[in-house]
């Protein structure tokens, strides 16, 4: 079973639109989840994470995430789209809370498309 | 900040060449990744090391082998390469032991076509 599931493949929005972007995870332990952010020939870059504490994280570029254990879910929003916001976005789950290692488990990626 | 390098942006070799693909980060990071990034399949994991010279098989470690002899630097090998293993593909480092929350951080990846 998909340890990450990013509903939606492609996604479009217009400027200034709501940005909503999901993600559920499946985890045995609680989990650590964090979403990145690919630009156009560029590698990942964190967006935000989720460890403990609050459940609603904001991370950068406007970016907040919301971590909700009974929906096992932390979808990624952003109240209004720019242009600038148009990349592919991947959600990642870590599973193993009480290992040094860090494996990621990520989802397939969801592409947004920003309207002018 | 985090600097991770990968030695290649872009890459062309022909099948049947054995391929070295160089990774190096500059914090003193335990734990290094290779990933490859395939349309519609996300990243999925080759190999990792959690220390010099140990390394540990990903979902995809096919074709592929690893060499770690330095903290900082973790090389991707194509022993043979194919056409199948035309990809893009990403290096990443992150902290162990105190940094346990802490996140990966990633090279611009390398861009690799095998003719």
């Amino acid at each position: 079973a998909q340890s990450v599931t990013q509903l939606g493949s492609h996604v479009s929005v217009s400027e200034g639109a709501l940005v909503l972007l999901r993600c559920n995870y499946s985890s045995s332990v609680p989990p650590y989840l964090f979403w990145y952010v690919q630009y156009p020939n560029q590698g990942l870059q964190l967006l935000l994470k989720y460890t403990t504490g609050a459940t609603l994280v904001k991370g950068i570029n406007g970016f907040e995430a919301e971590f909700k254990k009974s929906e096992t879910s932390f979808h990624l929003t952003k109240p209004s789209a720019h242009m600038s916001d148009a990349a592919e976005y991947f959600c990642a789950v870590r599973k193993d809370r009480g290992s040094t290692l860090g494996r990621l488990y990520f989802g397939r990626g969801t592409q947004l498309t920003v309207w002018p | 900040d985090v600097k991770v390098t990968q030695s290649s942006r872009y890459l062309v070799k022909r099948t049947g060449e054995k391929v070295f693909l160089e990774c190096v980060q500059d914090m003193d990071h335990e734990n290094m990744f290779w990933y490859r990034q395939d349309p519609g399949l996300g990243l999925r994991l080759i190999y990792f090391s959690y220390d010099v010279k140990m390394k540990e098989k990903g979902d995809i470690p096919e074709g592929y082998s690893v060499s770690r002899e330095k903290k900082e630097r973790f090389s991707l090998i194509l022993e043979s390469a194919s056409t199948s293993q035309t990809s893009m593909y990403l290096c990443a480092s992150s902290s162990g032991g105190q940094g346990r929350n802490q996140p990966q951080h990633f090279g611009d990846g390398t861009r690799l076509s095998i003719l």
